[in-house]
């Protein structure tokens, strides 16, 4: 089946640093989506990407989607201690009328003060 | 809106016992999936639903695993019997299209002892 290589698999940093995290795959995807899971709690979606080459921003959260649909990065800057979490990324794959996410293996994140 | 709810939330069971999750997606959502994540690895795809449709079930691991989706709302995911590689945390997501807004509930976390 398809697999999402997403590094780094975690990340120690001090808050108010950039943070930068990316997926690339061997097949093309539909979509990119990346999520952050807290404890105890399911994928929250932060930003989806439709097109390749696409750039959107959430506040501090950048995503692009690569211009070859098999990858896409994560930028977050001026990190702060609720960004705390694990980041996943998404490929959608959208066959006939069936569809599915093929998740990344997540980016741990931990903000320092 | 209310989000995507699932019941129980925990989960611990004997081996050899039956288990069912439930799922309720978002009001007029007519995809609806069933992702887990077990020992820490990433989330893995079970199966997607069109409404009472069975669209893509190529993720179920097995026939003790059995989802339904009746009148095309809620769904059900019964483990019978449960073995101890069961264990994890079980995810359902719903979405209004197949190319985006997909929403997590916060997951039932099985225990097979």
């Amino acid at each position: 089946g398809q697999q999402l290589n997403q590094s780094p698999q975690s990340m120690f940093i001090q808050e108010g640093e950039d943070v930068s995290m990316n997926c690339t795959s061997s097949s093309i995807f539909n979509t990119w989506l990346w999520y952050k899971q807290e404890p105890g709690e399911g994928p929250v979606l932060l930003i989806a990407l439709y097109k390749a080459g696409e750039l959107t921003s959430n506040g501090r959260l950048t995503a692009q989607f690569g211009i070859t649909r098999k990858d896409s990065f994560l930028n977050i800057s001026a990190s702060i201690p609720s960004d705390v979490g694990i980041y996943f990324c998404a490929g959608v794959l959208v066959t006939g009328t069936a569809s599915k996410l093929t998740f990344g293996t997540g980016t741990r994140l931990q903000v320092t003060l | 809106e209310a989000g995507v709810t699932q019941f129980p939330s925990h989960s611990v069971i004997e081996k050899g016992q039956t288990v069912t999750l439930r799922c309720d997606p978002i009001s007029g959502h007519d995809n609806l999936y069933w992702y887990r994540r077990v020992m820490g690895k990433e989330i893995k795809f079970l199966l997607h639903f069109v409404k009472e449709s069975k669209q893509d079930e190529s993720g179920m691991p097995n026939n003790r695993f059995l989802a339904e989706r009746t009148g095309g709302t809620y769904s059900t995911l019964k483990v019978q019997p449960a073995e101890l590689e069961d264990s994890g945390v079980y995810f359902c997501a719903s979405s209004l299209r197949q190319t985006y807004g997909y929403t997590f509930g916060s997951g039932t976390r099985l225990t097979v002892v």
